[in-house]
């Protein structure tokens, strides 16, 4: 079975600081792939970033990065020079290759404090 | 990637009628996924809706109370039936963009309470 697990069901940070989101997942699978959605308030799941499981580079879009470690099976999310925007619910996702299940944390609350 | 149109945005339901709602993406896809989160919990997979046939239910979820519909590869419905006060939920789909670098494309969700 495939398990996703966001230990911090709530964060802040102040603006333009930096914050980072855990998540640990389980699975006995090799090929598979990560995400980090962001549910704003509007409820629109935003694809933040994505990891593929074989790639050893983190994977980084702008402000956002990971820090991906496949022994450990962790997949944390920085957030650099957080901005307003950013307060969100965000949400560690995982994918196995072969199916098209997401299988998703709990969410982590965060909050970026003027 | 894909962008999905859904509709109703929200809707308040009296408890034993029922609600469909639609999903509409701009490009054709082989499937077709709901999703439901319960309030302040994280998202479940309701079920798969491949065009052509019938969708395939995740465990808790049954057909005849989420009954789906899937005409072709561009739209689907889901309907909640016979509604409790416990449907309350947002109602989201999503679907694989036909390109998987895109990563996934969700709805931008139903939110049903059921008074």
């Amino acid at each position: 079975a495939q398990t996703v697990t966001q230990s911090q069901p709530e964060m802040s940070v102040q603006e333009a600081e930096t914050v980072t989101l855990s998540c640990t997942y389980d699975t006995s699978e090799n090929n598979y792939y990560l995400f980090w959605y962001k549910q704003p308030p509007s409820r629109q799941m935003i694809l933040v970033i994505r990891q593929e499981a074989y790639k050893q580079q983190n994977a980084t879009e702008n402000r956002f990065s990971v820090n991906f470690q496949k022994a450990a099976k962790s997949f944390s999310l920085k957030i650099s020079d957080s901005q307003l925007g950013d307060t969100a619910m965000y949400f560690c996702a995982f994918m196995v290759n072969t199916g098209n299940q997401f299988y998703f944390g709990t969410g982590t609350s965060l909050t970026v404090i003027p | 990637s894909a962008v999905i149109s859904q509709k109703p945005s929200r809707d308040i339901c009296q408890r034993g009628t029922s609600l469909t709602i639609q999903c509409q993406v701009d490009s054709q896809v082989t499937m077709m996924f709901w999703y439901r989160q319960q309030p302040g919990q994280s998202l479940t997979l309701i079920a798969t809706a491949n065009q052509g046939s019938e969708a395939t239910y995740e465990s808790g979820f049954v057909i005849d109370k989420f009954p789906i519909s899937r005409p072709n590869l561009t739209f689907s419905t889901l309907t909640v039936s016979n509604m409790s006060p416990e449907d309350s939920s947002i109602y989201l789909c999503s679907v694989e963009g036909g390109n998987f670098n895109y990563g996934y494309t969700f709805g931008s969700g139903t939110r049903l309470t059921v008074v």
